[in-house]
């Protein structure tokens, strides 16, 4: 299978230990983002890259919080000093800009558990 | 502020039912509005999208949805619904123009129940 995958899919975690989580796009998107997703509400986004250049933070998006998408493949979201707070699911998600599809392909998420 | 509002949190029908979930938004100008679904233990999977013209689109699984710009709406309807049809629907905007964004913004979904 080509689509979106990403590694965890769950990691239980104490406060104040620091996690990262890793998404491996479809191979020829060029597009990478990240989202947040609480339980019951809509994901929210959180950033992207094209490429490896990271164009867009969301204010959600805290000093803890940093993304990195070296070479241009495989993105890593790490999170530090983690609190309750950040339980959610961490969904990526990729898409090939300039075909004009409009189409984001998600990855089946990360779930975080701060104890 | 931008939002996306989808006022039905659960919504259960009967197999073979029609179906309709409801979105509204608010946006400064016509965004790009897109219909995505997750079902349980997979990723969201996007259903339908509007970017512009005809204001009925067709998507997959037999979905449709209508843009209506004097209400901002876009309704998600199925004629007839089926048993795997049951996961979480996710109405989301995103910036016009570049017609290939992925900041988008989403509802809060709705939960479908398919009763046999």
């Amino acid at each position: 299978d080509t689509g979106v995958s990403q590694d965890p899919r769950h990691k239980i975690t104490k406060r104040g230990q620091n996690v990262t989580f890793r998404c491996d796009p479809i191979s020829e998107h060029n597009r990478l983002y990240w989202y947040r997703q609480t339980l019951g509400q809509g994901p929210e986004f959180l950033t992207y890259f094209q490429n490896e250049a990271q164009l867009e933070k969301s204010r959600l998006l805290s000093d803890r919080f940093s993304a990195e998408r070296p070479k241009g493949s495989f993105s890593t979201l790490e999170i530090q000093r983690t609190e309750q707070g950040d339980s959610a699911m961490y969904l990526c998600a990729s898409s090939l800009w300039g075909t004009n599809t409009g189409e984001l392909f998600f990855g089946e998420g990360s779930r975080l558990t701060v104890l | 502020a931008q939002s996306v509002t989808q006022p039905d949190i659960h919504i259960t029908v009967s197999e073979g039912a029609s179906l309709e979930l409801r979105c509204n938004y608010s946006y400064g100008a016509t965004p790009y509005l897109f219909w995505y679904v997750q079902s349980p233990g997979q990723g969201l999977q996007l259903l339908l999208k509007y970017f512009s013209g005809d204001t009925l689109v067709q998507g997959i699984k037999g979905f449709e949805a209508e843009f209506k710009r004097s209400q901002s709406s876009f309704n998600l309807r199925k004629p007839s619904v089926h048993w795997s049809d049951a996961a979480e629907y996710f109405c989301a905007v995103g910036p016009p123009g570049s017609g290939n964004t992925g900041k988008l913004i989403f509802g809060q979904g709705t939960t479908l129940q398919v009763k046999p």
